[in-house]
């Protein structure tokens, strides 16, 4: 069956940086565009990042522009987020999602599947 | 970017009911809306896709409609289990977007 593990949350100081690794298995990972989306304690989703099936196109909420990295490898199913700079406001549950294509190759638009989330705490 | 605003932010029912909840878009997204479920501690569930797709396994009481700005999700007959929080997502643009969500409690 279709599984995303994330991993690599943990407490971090302001400032620092933090890589969060997402593990696929129980479908083609090469075939899905794969997004991070992010929950603060407490709060809604936030969408915060996007990659295509190929890595040649991503995406960032503007918060994170500049700071974070999507990237992935297709050879190992694994998507990976390198978070830079990290600030207090980053401080969130952070979940992995896919995301298939359409039958005219176009993103579909929905994630289907998701991890079950690896949080994040920036604090001094 | 999309601004999402879904109407109401919570809402108390009972079992049984029907509930309807809405989701408006800054401007026209077509019908690039997508609907999930979360529980606590859990990670969100798709139920609706483009609209008006029901994803595969979710029960036939729930049901999405709209288009351009005006979206709405129906539950028809509330069970026990859907008392959750829900959430609108937009797909129109590469930066995609949530409603801040509506959580559904129980009267």
């Amino acid at each position: 069956q279709v599984q995303l593990v994330e991993s690599g949350g943990g407490v971090v100081q302001p400032g620092k940086s933090l890589r969060l690794s997402c593990a696929a298995s129980g479908f083609t990972f090469s075939d899905y565009a794969m997004h991070w989306v992010r929950q603060a304690p407490g709060k809604g989703l936030e969408w915060v990042a996007v990659i295509s099936y190929d890595g040649n196109n991503t995406y960032y909420v503007d918060s994170v522009k500049g700071r974070f990295t999507v990237s992935r490898d297709n050879f190992k199913n694994t998507l990976y987020m390198q978070m830079n700079s990290l600030r207090v406001e980053d401080t969130a549950v952070y979940y992995c999602a896919s995301e298939p294509y359409d039958n005219s190759g176009y993103p579909g638009g929905q994630f289907d599947f998701w991890g079950q989330g690896t949080l994040v705490t920036v604090s001094s | 970017d999309i601004q999402m605003t879904q109407s109401p932010s919570s809402l108390s029912a009972s079992v049984g009911d029907r509930v309807t909840i809405t989701c408006r878009t800054s401007e026209t997204i077509d019908t690039y809306l997508s609907w999930y479920q979360q529980k606590p501690g859990k990670a969100p569930k798709l139920l609706i896709y483009s609209t008006f797709n029901l994803q595969s396994g979710v029960p036939s009481r729930f049901s999405g409609s709209g288009s351009g700005t005006d979206f709405t999700l129906t539950i028809s007959s509330l069970q026990p289990e859907d008392f959750a929080v829900y959430y609108c997502q937009q797909s129109f643009t590469e930066r995609y977007s949530f409603g801040q969500g509506t959580k559904l409690e129980i009267k």
